[in-house]
């Protein structure tokens, strides 16, 4: 069965410091992957996307994740978060039929 | 700037009322989603089409939910009767095949 698992519900991190969001999928094949985010009252915004290729991938707003097909990670980082990182992010995988499934999301606070 | 347009932005119904919520997918786009979020169970997908057809209702309550694509520039979700349980924040979303999804604001329903 296809899922995607964000282990950690809440995440705090002062600012300045550097982030990293966990993501396990489970899939047989070569999955595509996303991680969006999520405003407050807003919809979902693409992050950065990872379909073949170079396994480190770059996305908006200074954000990054490395595919791991040996742990069946796609964990998201970056260096240094500001307070307007504070949002809830999500995970997702595309099953083999072209659904998009999505993780529980975390919720990411910042400490001034 | 192409978005993903939904109608309305909220609603407050009472129970047993008929809730429709409309989506406008960005053109060209031929797969539209359906997607709920409640605080309990994140982000779950209720159906989705493609080029206008349904493929994947499963996630749907088959008994008070319609999705629906009367042309490429309008999809439809129905309940009735409304109950206080559907109460969520609804997404449209559209994209291509094997790409990313492209989200609407939502609709934020509630049932009294």
């Amino acid at each position: 069965a296809q899922s995607v698992t964000q282990p950690d519900i809440h995440i705090t991190v002062s600012e300045g410091a550097s982030l990293e969001l966990r993501c396990n999928y489970s899939y047989g094949a070569t999955p595509y992957l996303f991680w969006y985010v999520q405003s407050p009252g807003q919809g979902l915004q693409l992050l950065l996307k990872y379909f073949s290729g170079d396994t480190l991938v770059q996305g908006i707003k200074g954000f990054e994740a490395e595919f791991k097909r040996s742990q069946s990670s796609f964990n998201l980082r970056k260096p240094s978060v500001h307070w307007s990182d504070a949002a809830e992010y999500f995970c997702a995988v595309v099953k083999g039929d072209d659904k998009i499934i999505f993780g529980k999301g975390t919720r990411l606070h910042i400490l001034p | 700037d192409a978005r993903v347009t939904q109608t309305p932005r909220h609603k407050v119904t009472e129970m047993g009322q008929e809730v429709t919520m409309r989506c406008q997918p960005i053109l060209g786009h031929n797969t539209v989603f359906w997607y709920r979020q409640t605080m309990m169970q994140g982000l779950e997908l209720l159906a989705y089409f493609r080029n206008r057809a349904p493929l994947d209702d499963s996630g749907m309550p088959k008994d008070r939910f319609s999705a629906e694509m009367p042309d490429a520039t309008l999809a439809t979700l129905k309940i009735q009767p409304s109950e206080p349980r559907d109460s969520a924040v609804y997404f449209c979303a559209s994209g291509l095949i094997y790409t990313e999804a492209f989200f609407g604001q939502g609709t934020r329903l509630t049932v009294v």
